[in-house]
């Protein structure tokens, strides 16, 4: 089974600074995809940016990209010139290739901005 | 945009009793999903759905859960006796066809309160 690794419960950066959430997974899969997910107060799920892990190239949504290492099966959210709106819960989350295939979650990581 | 919605934002249910939770996918969306999120816990996969049929579900998902599509537009979730370890954020989910982007949309969800 496939497992998904958030090994920081908790981070802060200063506002218009950057900051890198990490995340590890584990499968022995060649077909996924990967993302990040956003959970402000509202506890609504939100998609940050998703990756295909046949394509090499890092994803990239404006302030947010990705670094993904297949070999080493990580998976980070660089946020760029963080704003107050981006604080939030992150969660990374793996997808199997397959048809309908189900989200594995980490435990997420809780990002303060600060002012 | 279109957007997943659930209601009601807020259910109470006293113990032993039957809930059921209301979705409403995105319209042209063909795969749905319940995940739910104990607090301060990870988000955990309960079931998929598709071709009004279950296609995958989790341990968690036991003879007490069901899920519906009644009418070709709703997607319901039901728990035929609440424990209170049921209490918890259920989120739904949807997704398009496996050709698009392999985005699953989430809801703002169901926050359950089992007493």
């Amino acid at each position: 089974a496939q497992t998904v690794t958030q090994s920081q419960p908790e981070m802060s950066v200063q506002e218009a600074e950057t900051v890198t959430l990490s995340c590890t997974y584990d499968t022995s899969e060649s077909d996924y995809y990967l993302f990040w997910y956003k959970q402000p107060p509202s506890r609504q799920m939100i998609l940050v940016i998703r990756q295909e892990a046949y394509k090499q190239q890092n994803a990239t949504e404006n302030r947010f990209s990705v670094n993904f290492q297949k070999a080493a099966k990580s998976f980070s959210l660089k946020i760029s010139d963080s704003q107050l709106g981006d604080a939030a819960m992150y969660f990374c989350a793996y997808r199997s290739g397959g048809e309908g295939s189900r989200l594995t979650f980490g435990e997420g990581t809780q990002l303060t901005v600060n002012p | 945009e279109p957007e997943v919605t659930q209601t009601p934002s807020h259910q109470v249910t006293q113990m032993g009793q039957e809930v059921i939770l209301r979705c409403v996918p995105i319209s042209n969306h063909l795969y749905f999903y319940w995940y739910r999120q104990i607090l301060g816990q990870k988000v955990e996969f309960l079931v998929s759905f598709y071709n009004n049929e279950i296609s995958e579900k989790s341990e968690i998902f036991d003879d007490q859960f069901s899920v519906e599509r009644p009418d070709g537009s709703n997607f319901t979730l039901k728990i035929r006796s609440t424990k209170l370890e049921d209490s918890a954020m259920y989120f739904c989910a949807s997704r398009s066809d496996p050709v698009a982007k392999n985005i699953q949309y989430f809801g703002a969800g169901t926050r359950l309160s089992v007493l």
